[in-house]
């Protein structure tokens, strides 16, 4: 069954340094998002993108937050300058179109700032 | 705005009982509610699926109800496992998936 693959599995990055997580959504799927949690809270919707632009974003997703699909297959988060507040593992998740089909998660990225 | 919360937040059973775990909202603007189960340190994999225009969605041992004027969903789990201990997270969808705080489930063999 096809899925979304999300790498690295962990990031360990020093503070105020740029990160960038990957994923590679499923293949026929149109609706990208990222979600992140941090440890012991709730899943946290950060943006979708559809059609090579933003639809939506959360308050968290700030100037430091950006997106990008560079290919027809990666589809990336990157942060600019990371705080400490910004570990947390980060979900990226795919849907094939507007229906109500159900949005597919990768296993996440653990970012970690030191 | 849309809040939604999870009761209990944790729940251990002993093997083979049968549960529910509860979910409401605060807005029943919904389009669709997912329920997930996540394992520790590990992504979401979705269990079912409601549309707003269904009342429940069953698989296998899995039933999910929703009652949108109510506010509340709830994940019924039959003839519980061991392999059934998991956090599991409902999420309502309007467009974004919005997530409760999951609960936490320990099946004791």
């Amino acid at each position: 069954e096809p899925e979304v693959t999300q790498t690295p599995s962990h990031q360990v990055t020093q503070m105020g340094q740029e990160v960038i997580l990957r994923c590679v959504p499923i293949s026929n799927h149109l609706y990208f998002y990222w979600y992140r949690q941090i440890l012991g809270q709730k899943v946290e919707f950060l943006v979708s993108f559809y059609n090579n632009e933003i639809s939506e974003k959360s308050e968290i997703f700030d100037d430091q937050f950006s997106v990008e699909r560079p290919d027809g297959s990666n589809f990336t988060l990157k942060i600019r300058s990371t705080k400490l507040e910004d570990s947390a593992m980060y979900f990226c998740a795919s849907k094939v179109d507007h229906s109500n089909q159900p949005q597919h998660f990768g296993d996440g990225t653990r970012l970690s700032i030191l | 705005k849309q809040e939604v919360t999870q009761i209990p937040a944790a729940l251990s059973v002993p093997e083979g009982e049968n549960l529910v775990l509860n979910c409401s909202f605060t807005d029943s603007a919904i389009y669709n509610l997912q329920w997930f189960r996540q394992d520790p340190g590990k992504g979401l994999t979705s269990l079912l699926l409601i549309q707003s225009s269904q009342r429940e969605q069953t698989s296998g041992r899995l039933n999910a109800s929703l009652d949108k004027s109510s506010g509340r969903s709830t994940l019924y789990i039959a003839a519980s496992q061991p392999g059934d201990s998991a956090t599991y997270l409902c999420a309502v969808i309007s467009g974004k998936l919005i997530f409760g705080q999951g609960t936490e489930l320990s099946v004791k063999p």
